[in-house]
């Protein structure tokens, strides 16, 4: 059964600070790996979907990486942002067919 | 927040009652899933729909029941709410099984 673990749950960073998400999953053998922003009250927003093809995904400050065989994804944060507050997820899966297996997420705090 | 609506946003009822919530999209996507999110567990798959009329069980899907009539709308029921059922439900839409997937802005229920 696929694990996903997040690891802080919580983490409270200087504004304009770079700084790294990390979410490992237990069974290397994933389809894709998606990371996502949730606002409090609000739902998820999908952030970067990483193919198991692929080794890493761009998008603005943020990038994601994967690397399959240590299970290990990571989500880099450049110039971190009060905006940037929220808790991210990320979540995997591991088949075509199969369901998303998330984790509990990491709450981010950036601090004017 | 991609053409999801989830009706209604927050909902109090009693133990006992049936319970539907809606979920309506207007992307066009084929694929449309109910989760469930608490504390301490995450995010839940309940059940899914790959099409209309298709539909399959997630991870938690006892007590619940699905329908979809049309491509734009997934209803998610709850036969007989139990306290245990008390849970911010979230629908999620994907287009594709490789595409990312997208979600709504969550119903809180509060079964009393």
């Amino acid at each position: 059964k696929q694990e996903v673990t997040q690891i802080p749950a919580a983490l409270s960073v200087p504004e304009g600070e770079n700084l790294v998400l990390n979410c490992s999953f237990t069974d290397s053998a994933i389809y894709n790996l998606q990371w996502f922003r949730q606002d409090p009250g609000k739902g998820l927003t999908s952030l970067l979907l990483i193919q198991s093809s692929q080794r890493e995904q761009t998008s603005g400050r943020l990038n994601a990486s994967l690397d399959k065989s240590s299970g290990r994804s990571t989500l880099y944060i450049a110039a971190s942002q009060p905006g940037d507050s929220a808790t991210y997820l990320c979540a995997v899966k591991g088949g075509a067919n199969s369901k998303l297996t998330f984790g509990k997420g990491i709450t981010l705090s950036v601090r004017p | 927040d991609a053409g999801i609506t989830q009706s209604p946003r927050h909902k109090v009822t009693e133990t006992g009652t049936p319970v539907t919530l809606r979920c309506h999209q207007t992307e066009n996507h084929r694929y449309m899933y109910w989760y469930r999110q608490d504390p301490g567990h995450g995010l839940r798959l309940i059940h899914y729909s790959y099409g209309v009329k298709d539909t399959d069980k997630g991870e938690v899907s006892d007590g619940y029941s699905v329908s979809r009539s049309k491509t734009e709308d997934f209803l998610l029921t709850l036969e007989s709410a139990t306290s245990s059922q008390t849970s911010v439900y979230f629908c999620a839409i994907g287009q594709g099984l490789d595409s990312p997937l997208h979600f709504g802005n969550g119903t809180r229920l509060t079964v009393t």
